[in-house]
């Protein structure tokens, strides 16, 4: 059959709000958590990571939360910008070399 | 700071022949990875490669799917017979160490588009 693409679940915030994106992973086992970010035809952009052992990592107006207990990750951008316009893909990495990535989610920043 | 670059940005290629991406990863990892994104998807894993050898691969990393480090500095993969449902783009990635917080650094990607 014909394949769909994913329809992206879509964040609007106004300049200057703070954003969460949220991301619900699969694996319990995983141990290794990153969130990239994803401009429009460009690849995969490393923000932050977080280890299984911490429950919070904060970076440069970033934040990423994990919650193994429901297996729930989240980041947060503070006084979110312009240039945060893309989309963010979760990641999880279990002893194996590979990520897998969540669906990810649009960020859409209006003045 | 060093990143991963990939050639070509675009390649338009007939169903049936053969393409060739390439990559040069970071210059000090020693762990290197292709992924695909088809248009409007997730990013999915192909092929990690450590050692001059494959490490491990995804059901899409069939026997059309081939990977290669020629020289010390290039990663190449090589997707022969191409079908139409190859089109998508392909990112390279790397990686110093392979334990978990070791950070993979993605390329900008080669948009492939089978026709």
């Amino acid at each position: 059959g014909e394949s769909v693409g994913l329809h992206l679940p879509t964040l609007s915030v106004q300049e200057g709000d703070n954003s969460i994106i949220n991301c619900a992973y699969s694996n319990s086992a995983s141990d290794y958590f990153i969130w990239y970010k994803q401009e429009s035809g460009k690849g995969p952009q490393f923000i932050i990571d977080i280890r299984s052992n911490m429950d919070k990592r904060q970076g440069q107006r970033v934040t990423v939360l994990l919650n193994k207990t429901v297996k729930h990750l989240s980041l947060q951008i503070a006084a979110t910008q312009p240039g945060d316009s893309a989309v963010y893909f979760c990641a999880e990495n279990k002893d194996t070399d590979k990520l897998i990535f969540g669906t990810g989610t649009r960020l859409q920043v209006f003045p | 700071e060093p990143e991963v670059t990939q050639t070509p940005s675009h390649q338009v290629t007939q169903m049936g022949q053969e393409v060739i991406l390439r990559c040069v990863p970071i210059s000090n990892h020693l762990y290197f990875y292709w992924y695909r994104q088809i248009l409007g998807q997730k990013v999915e894993f192909l092929v990690s490669f450590y050692n001059n050898e494959i490490s491990e691969k995804s059901e899409i990393f069939d026997d059309q799917f081939s990977v290669e480090r020629p020289d010390g500095s290039n990663f190449t993969l090589k997707i022969r017979s191409t079908k139409l449902e190859d089109s998508a783009m392909y990112f390279c990635a790397s990686r110093f160490g392979s334990s978990s917080g070791n950070t993979i650094y993605f390329g900008e990607g080669s948009w492939l588009t089978v026709v």
